[in-house]
């Protein structure tokens, strides 16, 4: 099975600040699809940016951009100008090339934004 | 568009008893999944189905069954719930045919006592 790792457990940042939420990925694969899902309370998963594996771009929406490093297999989610609305749980997950289907996600980041 | 729902979004079970979870989508994508998450974990893909008329094991699909009634509707059932399946059960949905971004339902929380 692949692995998706997030080594923090939990961040800080203060309002209108930068933080940096960082995944690491293990994949023999060549063709895959990476993305960052925002889980606030309401329990609700909302997709926050994707990136496919084949782009080199790195991929931003609005505040929230990534920063695919894929021969180091690494994808960190960057949230500038942060708001109180962006505290959440924030998954970083992993979508195969033979099968895009099956999903795998790493554990999660709380981030806490302070006022 | 009411997106992904799920019913219940609460139940407690007995162990030993069984029960199904709805979900269905208004979406007209193509696959669907059930997921579970447990505390300090992210989310573990149980089944999913790439197309109605079929469904495939994901990465922890032992005591659990599915079954994609059409395409809108794909159930989750426990023929003998079990302590260990204690969970918030996602349901999701995704378009297919090269877009695989994934939308989510609400949730069931369950209860094994």
């Amino acid at each position: 099975a692949q692995t998706v790792t997030q080594s923090q457990p939990e961040m800080s940042v203060q309002e209108a600040e930068t933080v940096t939420l960082s995944c690491t990925y293990d994949t023999s694969e060549s063709d895959y699809y990476l993305f960052w899902y925002k889980q606030p309370p309401s329990r609700q998963m909302i997709l926050v940016i994707r990136q496919e594996a084949y782009k080199q771009q790195n991929a931003t929406e609005n505040r929230f951009s990534v920063n695919f490093q894929k021969a180091a297999k690494s994808f960190s989610l960057k949230i500038s100008d942060s708001q109180l609305g962006d505290a959440a749980m924030y998954f970083c997950a992993y979508s195969e090339g033979y099968n895009f289907n099956k999903f795998y996600f790493g554990s999660g980041t709380k981030l806490n934004v302070k006022p | 568009n009411a997106g992904v729902t799920q019913t219940p979004k609460f139940q407690v079970l007995k162990t030993g008893q069984s029960m199904t979870l709805q979900c269905a989508q208004d979406m007209n994508h193509n696959s669907m999944y059930w997921y579970r998450q447990d505390p300090g974990m992210g989310l573990r893909l149980i089944y999913y189905s790439a197309s109605e008329g079929t469904t495939d094991k994901g990465e922890v699909p032992n005591g659990y069954n599915v079954s994609r009634l059409n395409k809108r509707e794909f159930s989750l059932r426990l023929e003998s719930a079990a302590p260990s399946q204690t969970s918030v059960y996602f349901c999701a949905s995704s378009p297919g045919q090269g877009n695989y971004e994934q939308y989510f339902g609400p949730g069931t929380r369950l209860t094994v006592t």
